[in-house]
C-alpha cells in the first residue's frame, strides 16, 4: 500500500525549531518529486516547498524562504522540514504529498507555535 | 505572486451539475490539478492535468480547461461531495506550486 505517514510536530515556541518528518511506503521514493503543504486552522492549503529528485531542485514559498530546509534520505525512504526561527504564523497542520501532482497525501502533522 | 482564484462557494442540490472554476494567468502553460477536503481529513485527489481522472474517482467527475481557467464539473452530485475543493498548478517558471482559496461545495 502506498503511503505518507508525517511526525515530528508539537507546540514549540516563537523563534524556535522544529523537524517535521514523512515516512514513505509502497513506491520507489527517490524516483517521485516530493512536497510539503500546509494549512492553518480554518484557512486553505498552502504549498510550502518541493524537492525535485530528478535534478535535486529545491524550492520554497516566499513566506518560509531562509527559515525552513527541506531534505530527503533516500536509504530511509524519508522526507524532512527543518524549520527555525519559527512565527505564530507558521501554526498549521503540516502534510507531506507526492509528485507533481500531490497524488498522495499524509496524514498530517500539526504544529502549533505559541508562548 | 502568482494566484489562483476559485468562487469560494457553490451551492447545488441533489442531481443537479456542479462547476467549479479556478482561474490563473499561467492555466495555458501550465496544467491544474484538482483535491477534494472533507472537515478533519487530508486532501484528495480528483482530477490531475486538468482532465484525468485518477482510478477510484467517480466517472461523475471530470475536467477541462479552456484559456486561463481550468474548471471542475461534478455530474448528479451526491450528498457525499460536500466537501472543499481545491485547484493547485504552478507558476510560469514551474518552480513555485500554488493552491487557489478553495470553494466550499454545498449539497442542498
Amino acid at each position: 500500500e502506498v503511503q505518507l505517514v508525517e511526525s515530528g510536530g508539537g507546540l514549540v515556541q516563537p523563534g524556535g525549531s522544529l523537524r517535521l518528518s514523512c515516512a514513505a511506503s509502497g513506491f520507489t521514493f527517490s524516483t517521485y518529486e516530493m512536497n510539503w503543504v500546509r494549512q492553518a486552522p480554518g484557512k486553505g492549503l498552502e504549498w510550502v516547498s518541493s524537492f525535485n529528485s530528478s535534478d535535486n531542485t529545491i524550492y520554497y514559498a516566499d513566506s518560509v524562504k531562509g527559515r525552513f530546509t527541506i531534505s530527503t534520505d533516500n536509504a530511509k525512504n524519508s522526507l524532512y522540514l527543518q524549520m527555525d526561527s519559527l512565527r505564530a504564523e507558521d501554526t498549521a497542520v503540516y502534510y507531506c504529498a507526492r509528485g507533481d501532482g500531490f497524488d498522495i497525501w499524509g496524514q498530517g502533522t500539526m504544529v502549533t507555535v505559541s508562548s | 505572486s502568482y494566484e489562483l482564484t476559485q468562487p469560494p462557494s457553490v451551492s447545488v442540490s441533489p442531481g443537479q451539475t456542479a462547476r467549479i472554476t479556478c482561474s490563473g494567468d499561467a492555466l495555458p502553460r501550465q496544467y491544474g490539478y484538482w483535491y477534494q477536503q472533507k472537515p478533519g481529513q487530508a486532501p484528495v485527489l480528483v482530477m490531475y492535468k486538468d482532465s484525468e481522472r485518477p482510478s477510484g474517482i467517480p466517472e461523475r467527475f471530470s475536467g477541462s480547461s479552456s484559456g486561463t481557467t481550468v474548471t471542475l464539473t461534478i455530474s448528479g452530485v451526491q450528498a457525499e461531495d460536500e466537501a472543499d475543493y481545491y485547484c493547485q498548478s504552478a507558476d510560469n517558471s514551474a518552480s513555485y506550486r500554488v493552491f487557489g482559496g478553495g470553494t466550499k461545495l454545498t449539497v442542498l
